[in-house]
C-alpha cells in the first residue's frame, strides 16, 4: 500500500526555521517524484516545485525559489521541506505528493495527510 | 491568481450532473494533460483524472474529464451527497513559471 506520512503541526514564531518532512513507503522511492502543495488557509492548492529523489533535480515555481528548500534522503525514502526564516504569510497547510512523471504528464496521484504550519508572534 | 480558471461553484441536486469548466492557454492546457483533484474539506486532494480522460482505479466512472483546445471538463454525474467537495484542475505550465499550475477550484454543492 503507497503512503505518505507528513511529520505533525508545527507553531513557529517569525524568523525561526523549520523543515518538515513526508516519509513514504509501499513503493520505489526513486522511481517517483515529490512535489509540495500550500494551501493557505481558505485558499486553493498552489504547487511549490518537486524532487526527483534519484538524483535530488528539483525544480520550484518562481513564486516560492529562494524561499524554501526541498530535499530528499532516499536512504530513508523521505522528501522535505524546509523553511530559513519563516513569516506570518507562511502559515498555511504543506502536503506532499508523489508524481509518476514531470512535464506534459505530470499529475499527483498519491498525497500525504498535509502539515500545518502556524506562524505567529 | 492562477493561470487556469473555474467557476467558483456549482450546484445540483442529487442524481443530476454537474459540470466544470478549466480555462487556459497554449502554454498549459492546449499542449498538456490535465489533471482534476477532489478535495473533501478538512481531507487531502484525491486525483478524479488524470492524461484528460482516464480514471484511476477505485473512481467510479460518474467521473470523466474531457478536454477540447484549450478548455478541459469535468463532468460529475448521478450526483450524490458525499460529492460535496472542492475540485480543481491542473496541468503543467509552460510559460514564464514552467512548472505545475492548479484551477482556481470550484465548490460542488449538492442542494
Amino acid at each position: 500500500e503507497v503512503q505518505l506520512v507528513q511529520s505533525g503541526a508545527e507553531v513557529k514564531k517569525p524568523g525561526e526555521s523549520l523543515k518538515i518532512s513526508c516519509t513514504t513507503s509501499g513503493y520505489r522511492f526513486t522511481s517517483y517524484w515529490i512535489a509540495w502543495v500550500r494551501q493557505m488557509p481558505g485558499k486553493g492548492l498552489e504547487w511549490m516545485g518537486m524532487i526527483a529523489p534519484f538524483d535530488s533535480d528539483t525544480r520550484y515555481s518562481p513564486s516560492f525559489q529562494g524561499q524554501v528548500t526541498i530535499s530528499a534522503d532516499k536512504s530513508i525514502n523521505t522528501a522535505y521541506l524546509q523553511w530559513s526564516g519563516l513569516k506570518a504569510s507562511d502559515t498555511a497547510i504543506y502536503s506532499c505528493a508523489r508524481s509518476p512523471r514531470i512535464g506534459a504528464t505530470t499529475n499527483f496521484d498519491f498525497w500525504g495527510q498535509g502539515t500545518m504550519v502556524t506562524v505567529s508572534s | 491568481q492562477s493561470v487556469l480558471t473555474q467557476p467558483p461553484s456549482v450546484s445540483a441536486a442529487p442524481g443530476q450532473k454537474v459540470t466544470i469548466s478549466c480555462s487556459g492557454s497554449s502554454s498549459n492546457i492546449g499542449n498538456h494533460y490535465v489533471s482534476w483533484y477532489q478535495q473533501v474539506p478538512g481531507t487531502a486532494p484525491k486525483l478524479l483524472i488524470y492524461d484528460d480522460n482516464e480514471r484511476p482505479s477505485g473512481i467510479p466512472d460518474r467521473f470523466s474529464g474531457s478536454k477540447s483546445g484549450t478548455s478541459a471538463t469535468l463532468d460529475i454525474s448521478g450526483l450524490q451527497t458525499g460529492d460535496e467537495a472542492d475540485y480543481y484542475c491542473g496541468t503543467w505550465d509552460r510559460s514564464l513559471s514552467d512548472g505545475y499550475v492548479f484551477g482556481t477550484g470550484t465548490t460542488v454543492t449538492v442542494l
